[in-house]
């Protein structure tokens, strides 16, 4: 079926310093999401994101988080500066439309570790 | 904000035996769904179902919208089946904002 692909699946980067998570979302799909999973807690939504906008982010989306697809590329989620607390799974989602009604494909996360 | 309660918390099996899985809500959802997280990460959609009961394969999925409550069940449990379990609702309809549960962590013995 459809996938969706995170690059890398693995990061481990120093507090402070500037990481960018990338994903490959299904071909024809113009909604794009991120999702944050602290280890052994519950998945929470950030944002979502369409037609070069964010159209909704929760209070988990700090000043640090910017979100963007220049000219139909990867899909990204930068960290500028990274903070400890921002050690987690990041999932990046895809759907054709916004319709809730659809089903959303997930990637399979990006561990970022900061240290 | 809309929370999401499941439950049991974690279950054991043995392969064949049958499995049912809770999924409580304290608002109103316009969609609800049920994902499969593998041991290694990774989320999969098993199925959609705001309201009635839907089936695709060994998953039968009901849900009663006025009583804010869904359950899935797993008919004839495999090994692969092991694995967390999450509901995920959906309060809005403009977009994916969905609150997530806390999950069943379902491990099938052979």
């Amino acid at each position: 079926g459809p996938k969706v692909l995170q690059i890398p699946s693995h990061q481990i980067i120093d507090m402070g310093q500037m990481v960018t998570l990338n994903c490959d979302p299904v071909s024809n799909h113009l909604y794009f999401y991120w999702y944050k999973q602290i280890l052994g807690q519950q998945m929470e939504f950030l944002v979502n994101f369409y037609n070069g906008k964010v159209m909704e982010k929760s209070k988990l989306f700090k000043d640090q988080f910017s979100v963007e697809r220049p000219d139909g590329s990867y899909f990204t989620l930068k960290i500028q500066p990274t903070a400890l607390e921002d050690s987690a799974v990041y999932f990046c989602a895809s759907s054709s439309l916004g319709d809730s009604a659809e089903t959303l494909y997930f990637g399979s996360g990006t561990r970022l570790t900061v240290l | 904000g809309q929370q999401v309660q499941q439950s049991p918390a974690s279950l054991v099996l043995q392969e064949g035996e049958n499995a049912e899985l809770q999924c409580n809500f304290s608002s109103t959802a316009t969609q609800l769904q049920w994902f499969y997280q593998s041991p290694g990460g990774s989320l999969v959609s098993l199925l959609s179902n705001p309201s009635g009961t839907k089936h695709t394969g060994r998953l039968t999925s009901t849900t009663v919208t006025k009583e804010r409550r869904s359950s899935l069940h797993i008919s004839s449990s495999q090994t692969t089946d092991s694995g967390t379990y999450l509901c995920a609702i959906e309060e809005g309809n403009m977009g994916y904002k969905l609150t997530f549960g806390t999950g069943t962590s379902l491990l099938v013995d052979p």
